[in-house]
């Protein structure tokens, strides 16, 4: 099975700066990562796919990049509703499908 | 607009049996992979099972296999998942997901249901 590690485990930070997550992964998953932001008491909801694809009504402020098994997804200046957890999802080798253990972006 | 309703959770003994459902709406249902996500109390995602568009190819995540049986009713537009020899660590909301895009499976889901909940006690 195909591991996520994401770092760091928890980001704070303020709103207006800029948020970097990363997410490791334990053998190549090509350009096959997503991302989900995760607000208290919500579903997921997709952000980004296939590394850089922004989902439909996401804003610009979100980016993604990578390859192979290093990926970031970055949060050029933060609103205060960015602050969520946020997990990285691969699907390269499947099954299982599998999810990084989250970041947790808090407010500092 | 695309809708997703789960039903169904409720509070099991181990060992037992129960049946989730996700009435969707807003697409054409039978063009899509659905699948099943779970997360236990404070915990992360975790991908449960996978159906194709027709129902013909499922599959699972290996500590469900065997237990769980993931269906789908095309012609009511929803989807199941059975779920049987219930354990402790399955206690967790269940979310249903649709694929991103149709036909094969795609396992990126840009549509969630709101998630049910599955206790597990004696």
């Amino acid at each position: 099975d195909i591991v996520l590690t994401q770092s760091p485990a928890t980001l704070s930070l303020s709103p207006g700066e800029k948020a970097t997550l990363s997410c490791r992964a334990s053998q190549s998953v090509g350009n096959f990562l997503a991302w989900y932001q995760q607000r208290p008491g919500q579903a997921p909801r997709l952000l980004v796919y296939d590394t850089s694809h922004r989902a439909v009504g996401i804003p610009a402020r979100f980016s993604g990049s990578g390859s192979g098994t290093d990926f970031t997804l970055t949060i050029s200046s933060l609103e205060p509703e960015d602050f969520a957890v946020y997990y990285c999802q691969q699907r390269r080798s499947w099954p299982p499908v599998t999810f990084g253990q989250g970041t947790k972006l808090e407010i500092k | 607009e695309v809708h997703l309703l789960e039903s169904g959770g409720k509070v099991g003994q181990p060992g037992g049996s129960l049946k989730l459902s996700c009435a969707a709406s807003g697409f054409t249902f039978s063009d899509y992979v659905m699948t099943w996500v779970r997360q236990a109390p404070g915990k992360g995602l975790e991908w449960v099972s996978s159906i194709s568009n027709n129902g013909d190819r499922t599959y699972y995540e290996p500590s469900v296999k065997g237990r769980f049986t993931i269906s789908r009713d095309n012609s009511n537009n929803t989807l199941y998942l059975q779920i049987n020899s219930l354990r402790a660590d399955d206690a967790a909301i269940y979310y249903c997901a649709k694929d991103f895009g149709s036909g094969n499976f795609v396992l990126v889901w840009d549509n969630w249901g709101q998630g049910v909940l599955v206790t597990v006690s004696s």
